[in-house]
């Protein structure tokens, strides 16, 4: 079966400071791989994904994923936090037949 | 184009009690797939429909169980409810046109469900 790793349920970061959120995955295949964000009160946002296509993955606001297959990781990178991305972060693996395993996410504070 | 929708948004049983969800895909999405979050956890897959039928499952009991309709839309019903069972569930559609490949899921807002 298939599985992600959040490595850290919590990161704060300043306004304008680079943002870092880990995740190891495991899988049997090769994987497809997404990054969601959860607002308060709001639905499951995709920010980008990975489909065994370029390893490095560009997504919207500024968020970009690098798929690093000797390493088994995918993390979430933003050169310059916004006040807005504070929010909850999960990264997820495809299964084969599309059900989504979510990791146990990341709460994503910044400060002003 | 109008997206997931989910009702109600917010529902209170007691133990033991049957609830029903309600989920309407996004406008020409065959295929609804259900989640489960708990509080401080990633949501949880229950399962998946795709025209009319179950397309697998996750670990969850019998007593979940769900419909689709031919419109696609989707009911999830739980019997017995335990205290447990207090979470937020969401709703996913996709159109899935090889069920083996990748399809994008739009997530609704979620139903929060919380039983005494």
């Amino acid at each position: 079966a298939q599985s992600v790793t959040q490595l850290d349920s919590h990161v704060s970061v300043s306004e304008g400071t680079p943002v870092l959120l880990r995740c190891n995955y495991s899988s049997s295949y090769s994987p497809s791989l997404f990054w969601y964000v959860q607002h308060p009160n709001k639905g499951l946002q995709l920010l980008l994904k990975y489909t065994s296509a370029a390893t490095l993955v560009k997504g919207i606001n500024g968020f970009e994923a690098e798929f690093k297959k000797s390493e088994t990781s995918f993390h979430l990178t933003k050169p310059s936090a916004h006040m807005s991305d504070a929010a909850e972060y999960f990264c997820v693996v495809s299964e084969y037949g599309n059900k989504l395993v979510f990791g146990a996410g990341t709460i994503l504070r910044v400060k002003s | 184009e109008t997206g997931v929708t989910q009702s109600p948004t917010h529902l209170i049983k007691t133990r033991g009690q049957q609830v029903t969800l309600r989920c309407s895909s996004q406008s020409g999405h065959n295929t609804v797939s259900w989640y489960q979050q708990a509080l401080g956890q990633g949501p949880q897959f229950i399962f998946q429909y795709y025209r009319e039928e179950e397309n697998g499952r996750g670990n969850f009991p019998p007593r979940f169980s769900g419909l689709q309709f031919p419109n696609y839309s989707s009911e999830l019903n739980v019997n017995a409810l335990e205290l447990d069972d207090s979470a937020l569930y969401l709703c996913a559609s996709s159109l899935v046109v090889q069920p083996s490949s990748y399809n994008e899921q739009f997530f609704g807002p979620g139903t929060r469900l919380t039983v005494l």
